[in-house]
Order: C-alpha cells, then structure tokens, then sequence
C-alpha cells in the first residue's frame, strides 16, 4: 500500500459525459501527478500539480482539466468523453516539487466509455 | 522530448534463475531512472531508483545498472521467485519537467 488513495476505483459512463475523478496523496507529499493508461498508449504523464499550483503538462486533453485544493487533494475532471478515453487513471505524488525523489503510485480508477 | 525504449516486452526464465530487461533513453539530460512492478490490478510500485552521480544500485535480489554514455540502464533480478511475476517498467523524466516517461513494459513470467 502505497498511501496514495484513488475514488472511485470503477467508473462506467457514457460518451459525451463528465466525470471526476479524485486522488488523495501520501500524508506530507506536496506533488501530485496524474497518468493515464490504456493498451495502446501505455503510460501516459497528464499534469502535476505542486502545492496547489500547475507544475508541469504532458499529454493531456483539452477536454481533461485537473486541480489540486489547499488540503492537498486533486481531482481530474474528463469532459466530453469519448470511446477512447476508456482507460486506467493513475495518480502519484512526491515529496517537493521534483519526481526524482520517487513518484509513489495510487491503486487507480477504471473508467469505461460505452 | 524523451523517448524510452525497453526490451524484451516478454521475458520467461525458470524459478531461480536470473532476469535482466534493459532500457534505452534518448535526452542526454535526464538524471533519475526509476523502475516499476505493476501486478495485476494494482497501480505501479516503486522497486528501484538510480540517479546519474552512481553506475549501480541494489537493493537485496534487485540491481539497477546504469551507463550514460550509452544512455541505456538495466534492471537485474536473481534467485527469480513467483512473486517477481509482473510487468515492469522503466521510466525517465527526461531533462526538463518531472512527469515520467515510461518503457512499454516488459511482462515477466517465472515458470515453476
């Protein structure tokens, strides 16, 4: 158990739909990251976020969004959702501000599109 | 931006045998290497990290070799067990931001 804790764990929903996906990081850790996964494309960096403000972008969507609140936690909204955006979703977070002091995995949320 | 490659995607040996998955990286700037366990249903595990001021890391049955050079590091597991049966990842965040970058992963199978 990484101490990283993921809701929903399963999330089915059709396309053209909202979710929100949440992520609450190791107790003291500051960064949080978002990843996706899928079959295709891997793993994938989204965004991190550090301490409340946008650290850093990878491939994310402009339809996805994601925030990170005062106490920390972090929510990943998907928007206008697409067959294709059926994947895992993955947060991790870090101690500061940088990922080279290891990036500790949550247990994920599944979403499905039908 | 950066672009790792990892080999094999399937590696089986026999229980008690030594594994090796290699993986190659493209930006020359990247300092920290970390290699992940994924286990069926769960998210990646942190096993192993290297950062470029060392050459090699262990960790019990687990060692990280790194040559920056050949911009190419490797994961090295003996006395292979059932439980090292996984998918692992290597990953870099290249030189700039922290978001990693992985592998494609290599799916380790330990026959009994």
């Amino acid at each position: 158990d990484s101490g990283v804790t993921q809701t929903p764990k399963h999330l089915i929903t059709a396309t053209g739909q909202r979710v929100t996906l949440r992520c609450s990081p190791r107790s003291g850790d500051l960064s949080v990251y978002w990843y996706q996964q899928s079959l295709d494309q891997g793993l994938q960096f989204l965004i991190q976020y550090y301490n409340g403000e946008e650290r850093a972008k990878g491939n994310i969507l402009e339809r996805f969004s994601a925030q990170q609140f005062p106490d920390l936690h972090s929510e990943l909204n998907l928007s206008s959702l697409e067959l294709g955006d059926s994947a895992l979703y993955f947060c991790a977070s870090s101690v500061g501000d940088s990922g080279r002091a290891g990036q500790f995995f949550g247990p994920g949320t599944r979403l499905t599109v039908l | 931006g950066e672009n790792v490659e990892q080999h094999p995607s399937t590696l089986s040996v026999q229980e008690g045998d030594s594994a090796v998955i290699k993986c190659t990286y493209s930006d020359s700037a990247s300092n920290y290497f970390p290699w992940y366990k994924q286990e069926l249903g769960k998210g990646p595990q942190l096993i192993i990290d290297i950062r470029s001021n060392v050459g090699e890391k262990k960790d019990q049955r687990i060692a990280v070799t790194l040559n920056k050079t050949a911009k190419h590091f490797s994961l090295h597991i003996t006395e292979t067990q059932p439980e090292d049966s996984a998918v692992y990842f290597c990953a870099s965040p290249g030189g700039g931001a922290d978001g990693l970058t992985f592998g494609k992963g290599t799916h380790l199978i330990i026959q009994p």
